[in-house]
C-alpha cells in the first residue's frame, strides 16, 4: 500500500523559507506513471494545487506562486521536497502531499499524505 | 482562485439523494478534462471518490456516481447516511495553466 509523510517545521517566520519534504513509501517516485504534487488548505477555506514534479525533475506549478516555489526529487531517498519563500500568514495551511496521474484527459490525486499544519508567525 | 464553482453547502436526510454541481469553463471541464471528486471528513485528507468523471476507486461504495456534461459536473449520492457529512471537492485541469490540477470551491453536505 502506497503511504506518503509529509515532514517539516510546523511553525515558521515572515519572510522566512519554508520547507517541506514528502517520503513516499511502499512504491517507487520513479515509477514512469505518475507525478507528485503538492497541494494546500488554508485554515477553514478549499484546496488549492501548488506543484508538481516528475521524477526526472520536470517540475508545474501555480502561476501565483511559482516566483517564490523551488521543487526537487530525490529518487535515491524516494523523497520529493517544496520549498516556498518570503512566506507571510497568507501561507498559513495544511500542506498535503500527493500522487497523481497525468495521462491524456486524466488528471487526479490517488494517493495523499496526512497532511502538516505550517503556520506563519513570528 | 479556485476556478471550478460549487455550492457552499447542501444537506438531506438520512435515505434522501442529495445531489454537488460542479461548473467549470471552456478551458477545463469544457475542453474534454475529466472531473475528480474528494470527500474530506473533518481533520483528514481529501479522499479520492470519483475519478475520469464516473469511475469509483475501488471501495467507494456504489451509492456515489459522478457524470458531466459539457462545461459542468455532478456528484449524486443517493441513500445519504450520516457518515457521508463531510466537504466535497471536484477537481479538474486547466489548459490554460500548464500543469494545473484546478479545485472547486468545495461543498459541505450535512446529514440532517
Amino acid at each position: 500500500q502506497l503511504q506518503l509523510q509529509e515532514s517539516g517545521p510546523g511553525l515558521v517566520k515572515p519572510s522566512e523559507t519554508l520547507s517541506l519534504t514528502c517520503t513516499v513509501s511502499g512504491g517507487s517516485i520513479s515509477s514512469s506513471s505518475y507525478y507528485w504534487g503538492w497541494i494546500r488548505q488554508p485554515p477553514g477555506e478549499g484546496l488549492e494545487w501548488i506543484a508538481s514534479i516528475y521524477y526526472t525533475g520536470s517540475t508545474y506549478c501555480n502561476p501565483s506562486l511559482k516566483s517564490r516555489v523551488t521543487k526537487s526529487v530525490d529518487t535515491s531517498k524516494n523523497q520529493f521536497s517544496l520549498k516556498l519563500s518570503s512566506v507571510t500568514a497568507a501561507d498559513t495551511a495544511v500542506y498535503y502531499c500527493a500522487r497523481h496521474s497525468w495521462v491524456g484527459w486524466e488528471y487526479y490525486f490517488d494517493y495523499w499524505g496526512q497532511g502538516t499544519l505550517v503556520t506563519v508567525s513570528s | 482562485q479556485s476556478v471550478l464553482t460549487q455550492p457552499p453547502s447542501v444537506s438531506g436526510a438520512p435515505g434522501q439523494r442529495v445531489t454537488i454541481s460542479c461548473t467549470g469553463s471552456s478551458s477545463n471541464i469544457g475542453a474534454g478534462y475529466d472531473v475528480q471528486w474528494y470527500q474530506q471528513l473533518p481533520g483528514t485528507a481529501p479522499k479520492l471518490l470519483i475519478y475520469g468523471n464516473s469511475n469509483r476507486p475501488s471501495g467507494v461504495p456504489e451509492r456515489f456516481s459522478g457524470s458531466k456534461s459539457g462545461a459542468s459536473a455532478s456528484l449524486a449520492i443517493t441513500g445519504l447516511q450520516a457518515e457521508d457529512e463531510a466537504d466535497y471537492y471536484c477537481q479538474s485541469y486547466d489548459r490554460s495553466l500548464t500543469g494545473s490540477g484546478v479545485f472547486g470551491t468545495g461543498t459541505k453536505v450535512t446529514v440532517l
